[in-house]
């Protein structure tokens, strides 16, 4: 069964204090993973999809990478529009995605 | 690009009553749509997916007498809850994968806050 663990559960950071949230996954046949930025009361907005180990995608001060077996999202000199809950998900051999449970963000400034 | 809309943003409703709640593809084409549901601070569970112009499948322990799902068109998929009660108070959110793009990637709706009292 396809599984995604996401840690910590939540981080606090300062303005400008880089760091990096952890997606580890099992999955038969990883088609893509893929993470989302979730705002309260809102719908998970697209950030990245990644296709094999190795691939590394950038968008403003954020970075995805994957592995074989994990991915992280590092945040670089996060400001406190960044803070959300960041919700990693793979798909593997069927059509559906398999959310972690997501890692809540908070930037003070 | 890539926006899927949800009507209505949220709703409150009496116990006993139906609900239909309205996903749509507004720039592309969608095969594919899914409908989630989404406890306070907990991640997103999987009810149903829906391939225009077929049934839906749904996921295990989703009652799909109770969950009507209809995907009548590529651009719209409806969610009717229908004999709704206070434990179906949750956000509900749907999903589109474009059918022309040979990618995964699923694009959000804004969600539905259902309340039943």
């Amino acid at each position: 069964e396809d599984q995604v663990t996401q840690s910590p559960e939540a981080l606090r950071l300062q303005e400008g204090e880089s760091s990096s949230l952890n997606c580890s996954y099992t999955v038969s046949g990883l088609r893509g993973l893929f993470w989302y930025r979730q705002d309260p009361g809102k719908g998970p907005e697209f950030l990245f999809t990644l296709y094999s180990a190795g691939e590394e995608k950038e968008k403003e001060r954020l970075k995805a990478t994957l592995t074989k077996k994990e991915s992280f999202l590092h945040i670089t000199a996060p400001k406190p529009e960044d803070s959300a809950t960041y919700l990693c998900a793979v798909q593997g051999g069927f059509q559906k995605l398999v959310f972690g449970t997501g890692t809540r963000l908070l930037v003070s400034p | 690009g890539a926006v899927v809309s949800q009507h209505p943003s949220w709703v409150i409703c009496k116990s006993g009553t139906s609900v239909k709640i309205e996903c749509r593809s507004l720039d592309f084409q969608a095969t594919t749509m899914f409908w989630y549901r989404q406890f306070p601070k907990q991640s997103l569970m999987l009810m149903a997916t829906s391939n225009e112009g077929s049934k839906a499948t749904y996921e295990q322990g989703v009652e799909k007498d109770k969950f009507l799902i209809n995907h009548a068109s590529l651009t719209l998929s409806t969610l009717t809850v229908t004999s709704a009660h206070p434990e179906d108070s949750s956000f509900y959110i749907c999903s589109a994968r474009a059918t022309a793009v040979q990618t995964y990637e699923q694009y959000f709706g804004p969600g539905t806050r259902l309340t039943v009292t």
